[in-house]
């Protein structure tokens, strides 16, 4: 397996635009969950998944956030606005039952100038 | 809401020494999971403790889990440079999920 796949890497974009930000989890696991991580604060749960229903969503900072996970094999993360305060790195994560540690992608760094 | 607290939070040390780190909060936990997370990487899993006094060793590192299952530590021994990175620890929330501390900051120069 591939392991998690993001994209993009990276993404540098302008206040006001949408942003999207893409996943493809391990194939088999049933848990899916989206971070954010800066300097301050450390990695921050923003959603998670299981079997593609959101289950726990109080980590999304404001209504701009929006998550979906049409499949178990894809999951978008959208920043509509988007402002220079999310500016950060957004990591996916799958796994099994959650028992068995979470495998991370490689996440994508945001920026918003 | 659980409190977790790691320490320190920078740690620079030379080559062949030896460091512990540690992973204190409030709450009791099912279980902790210690990762290791690399420059422009994602963190990756290093090991998952259960038992409350639990001792796992993966080579040069040391995993330990508190008898009462509130805290935890990760000892290196003889650091080298790729032992570098981001530890962070990850007790396991009440839904299946896990909650990250801040990490520590390791830093090993040769």
């Amino acid at each position: 397996d591939a392991g998690v796949i993001q994209s993009p890497r990276h993404e540098v974009t302008e206040m006001g635009q949408e942003v999207t930000l893409r996943c493809k989890p391990i194939s088999g696991h049933d848990y899916l969950f989206w971070y954010r991580q800066t300097m301050m604060r450390g990695l921050e749960l923003l959603i998670y998944f299981n079997n593609n229903v959101p289950i726990d969503d109080s980590g999304m900072p404001e209504d701009r956030f929006s998550a979906k996970m049409p499949n178990a094999s894809f999951s978008t993360l959208k920043i509509q606005p988007s402002e220079p305060r999310d500016s950060a790195v957004y990591f996916c994560a799958s796994s099994f039952r959650g028992l068995y540690g979470y495998t991370f992608g490689s996440g994508t760094r945001l920026t918003v100038v | 809401t659980q409190l977790l607290e790691q320490s320190p939070q920078f740690l620079s040390i030379q080559e062949g020494e030896n460091l512990t780190v540690y992973c204190n909060s409030s709450s009791v936990f099912s279980s902790l999971q210690w990762y290791r997370q690399e420059p422009g990487e994602g963190p990756v899993l290093l090991v998952t403790v259960v038992t409350g006094g639990e001792v796992k060793k993966l080579k040069r590192l040391t995993f330990q889990f508190g008898d009462a299952r509130k805290d935890s530590s990760l000892h290196i021994t003889a650091a080298q440079p790729g032992d570098t990175g981001l530890y962070l620890c990850a007790p396991a929330g009440s839904q299946g999920n896990l909650i990250f501390g801040k990490g520590t900051k390791l830093s090993v120069k040769p």
